[in-house]
């Protein structure tokens, strides 16, 4: 069974671009989420999908971050402008249902961002 | 060896010996329990879980302890090698916020040969 993929694996731009991760989860995982990771941290939440609905967004900064699931499947989360402080690694999991909570979070490799 | 978790981020064992790694989680409606295991460049992967109703769980090589009363939760490898190098996280589910996991800061296990 093929993982949840990921792209770029890397990207580095310059601050005040555009930016934009593409995941796609496990075949006929219902949930999605993307996590941010700094250094040394563990994942932070930004945003969780159950099919094509954000269920919680709370944590995503909506003054310069956005995502879709328009399908309920491939996810997109996109920066406009990047900031030096957003350099970081994003994350993508997913999960068979995620509304209890209490099930397995697969993640993907991640894409490292690097803003100069 | 034995790490203390958030106030000691990195645990340094030899090849062949228990390792335990500590984590304190602070939200005493969490439910559900994780450790992933990250090694570099790649993304956190589960290595065992625990709900609130139980106090310890096995998978193989791993044990998973849970101590509600002081909300600690620590993880067991029984000899440990090199291949389990890697930082681990803990990562709590806080129950009736969804799949929403609360990672912990991670400590860096560095087994030697």
């Amino acid at each position: 069974e093929a993982g949840v993929v990921q792209s770029p694996r890397y990207k580095i731009i310059e601050k005040k671009q555009p930016v934009a991760f593409w995941c796609n989860p496990i075949s006929g995982h219902n949930t999605l989420y993307w996590y941010l990771q700094n250094l040394g941290q563990g994942p932070e939440l930004l945003i969780r999908y159950e099919n094509e609905e954000a269920v919680d967004d709370s944590q995503l900064p909506k003054d310069r971050f956005s995502a879709e699931r328009l399908k309920g499947v491939d996810s997109t989360l996109k920066i406009q402008p990047a900031e030096l402080g957003d350099s970081a690694v994003y994350l993508c999991a997913s999960s068979p249902y995620g509304t209890s909570g209490m099930d397995e979070q697969y993640f993907g490799p991640g894409t490292r961002l690097t803003v100069t | 060896g034995e790490s203390v978790g958030l106030h000691l981020p990195t645990l340094s064992v030899q090849e062949g010996d228990n390792s335990i790694i500590n984590c304190a989680y602070s939200n005493s409606a969490s439910d559900y329990f994780i450790w992933y295991k990250q090694e570099s460049g790649k993304g956190p992967q589960f290595i065992i879980d625990i709900r609130s109703n139980m106090d310890k769980r096995q998978g193989q090589r791993v044990t998973v302890l849970l101590n509600k009363t002081v909300k600690h939760l620590s993880l067991q490898i029984a000899a440990t090698q090199p291949g389990d190098s890697a930082v681990y996280f803990c990562a709590e589910n806080i129950k009736n916020q969804g799949g929403k996991l609360i990672f912990g800061q991670g400590t860096e296990l560095s087994v030697k040969p």
